[in-house]
């Protein structure tokens, strides 16, 4: 099973919502990141966890909240979003070792609008 | 700043050409580079090149990796209509899970 799922497939909410993107895998991986990607633009990494802890935060603002709750399991929650925070929403796994790397699996992502 | 730049950004083929894509980096410390072929969604795995796995084929895709020039060229022979896609290329330095992307190019490939 090379697969990551990601749900929803889709979301609008507005900016006052509070909302959660999910993202799983069942490979065994240990590293698993989240990205956004805007139109015509390649993917921005946001965070990644190694081993269930945070190890790469790239000074997103604190309306996106990760939390892994266990190996498999990713999310993101969402918070007094703005309009601009619409994107597609992309999770990753790889195996985690930083002495080798290790392609990632992406997820079909998340479709985020915030109205 | 780590930098990754593709070219070109776009392109439009006809079935049955041949293309080559160009990926440059300035990076640190080089440890992989990483094509991937993105369409509607996902982004899906090409090839990894590093210093000890230069070339990489795949059936009509290949690339090369040149350390001395740090560049690499993803080929695509005998084009079909379902390789347009973007084509992304990425790196990772030695430390860290970081991948920095390049732009990405377009390709377009017409029946």
């Amino acid at each position: 099973d090379t697969e990551v799922t990601q749900t929803p497939k889709h979301l609008v909410m507005g900016m006052t919502n509070k909302k959660s993107l999910k993202c799983e895998q069942h490979m065994g991986h240990r590293a698993m990141y989240w990205y956004k990607q805007k139109a015509k633009k390649p993917p921005e990494l946001m965070f990644v966890y190694s081993y269930e802890k945070l190890s790469i935060n790239e000074s997103v603002p604190s309306r996106f909240s990760p939390e892994c709750p266990n190996s498999s399991l990713l999310n993101l929650h969402l918070h007094a979003l703005q309009p601009e925070d619409s994107a597609l929403y992309l999770c990753a796994s790889s195996q985690a070792d930083i002495m080798i790397t290790y392609e990632q699996y992406f997820g079909p992502g998340t479709r985020l609008t915030v109205t | 700043e780590d930098k990754v730049v593709q070219s070109p950004l776009s392109l439009v083929v006809h079935e049955g050409d041949t293309v080559t894509l160009n990926c440059s980096y300035e990076v640190t410390n080089f440890r992989s580079l990483l094509w991937y072929k993105q369409e509607k969604k996902a982004p899906t795995f090409l090839f990894m090149l590093t210093s000890s796995g230069i070339e990489k084929k795949s059936g009509r895709l290949s690339s090369i990796l040149d350390k001395k020039e740090l560049s690499s060229i993803l080929n695509i022979t005998a084009t079909q209509t379902g390789d347009s896609a973007i084509y992304l290329c990425a790196v990772k330095e030695t430390s860290g899970s970081r991948l920095t992307f390049g732009e990405g190019t377009q390709l377009t490939v017409n029946p």
